[in-house]
């Protein structure tokens, strides 16, 4: 069946101007998580949407940050005024159940900011 | 909040050795543990996981212990292949908390 997918692939965007990254998760996930990863780092983690609770969004970096989860299925990363440090890869992911269960991830949205 | 220690940051071998990679993490709540293997260029991929309730957990030529007095697990790959070069994430979670990431181990493997 279909995996995560994301949209764009790649994301060229000037400093200051605000983006929007696209999840698509598999169908039927309760799931939904966004991270980010730096160039040879690890995985940071951003925000968690489970079913209809509110999201927990404890790693959200900033207030320029935030995400939104519509219908219990697509979900968007909006990064406002961006500045060369969020460059970075933004990976998607879902689960059928609670963090116990694993994690399938997107391809991720490589965003570079000039 | 939950902080995951993993070490060594890169790890050579030659093909046909064993690899291990350690985790430490300080929440005494965390329960599940999971491997993520990430290739270059591609999504991190579930290679193996572990719950508190067991101490090992073997899946072929991969096994991952865990110590809980300790609060420290291990991911061990036997008879390591030229495919098995990939960077490696341990994590953990209480289960009611997001997943914390290691900072990875790039394995090479040497032919």
């Amino acid at each position: 069946g279909a995996g995560v997918s994301q949209s764009p692939s790649n994301k060229v965007t000037e400093k200051g101007k605000d983006v929007e990254l696209r999840c698509d998760p598999i169908s039927g996930h309760t799931a939904l998580y966004w991270y980010r990863q730096s160039l040879g780092q690890g995985l940071e983690f951003l925000i968690y949407f489970q079913g209809n609770s509110a999201p927990d969004k404890s790693g959200l970096p900033s207030d320029r940050f935030s995400a939104e989860r519509t219908g219990g299925s697509v979900s968007t990363l909006t990064i406002q005024r961006t500045q060369q440090e969020d460059s970075a890869v933004y990976l998607c992911a879902s689960s059928p159940g609670s963090v116990k269960y694993e994690q399938y991830f997107g391809p991720g949205t490589r965003l570079t900011v000039t | 909040g939950e902080n995951v220690e993993q070490h060594p940051s890169t790890l050579s071998v030659q093909e046909g050795d064993s690899a291990v990679i350690k985790c430490t993490y300080s929440d005494s709540a965390s329960n599940y543990f999971p491997w993520y293997k990430q290739e270059l260029g591609k999504r991190p991929q579930l290679i193996i996981d572990i719950r508190s309730n067991v101490g090992e957990k073997k899946d072929q030529r991969i096994a991952v212990t865990l110590n809980k007095t300790a609060k420290h697990f291990s991911l061990h790959i036997t008879e390591t292949q030229p495919e098995d070069s990939a960077v490696y994430f341990c994590a953990a979670s209480s289960g009611n908390t997001p997943l914390v990431f290691g900072k990875g181990t790039r394995l090479s493997v040497i032919a």
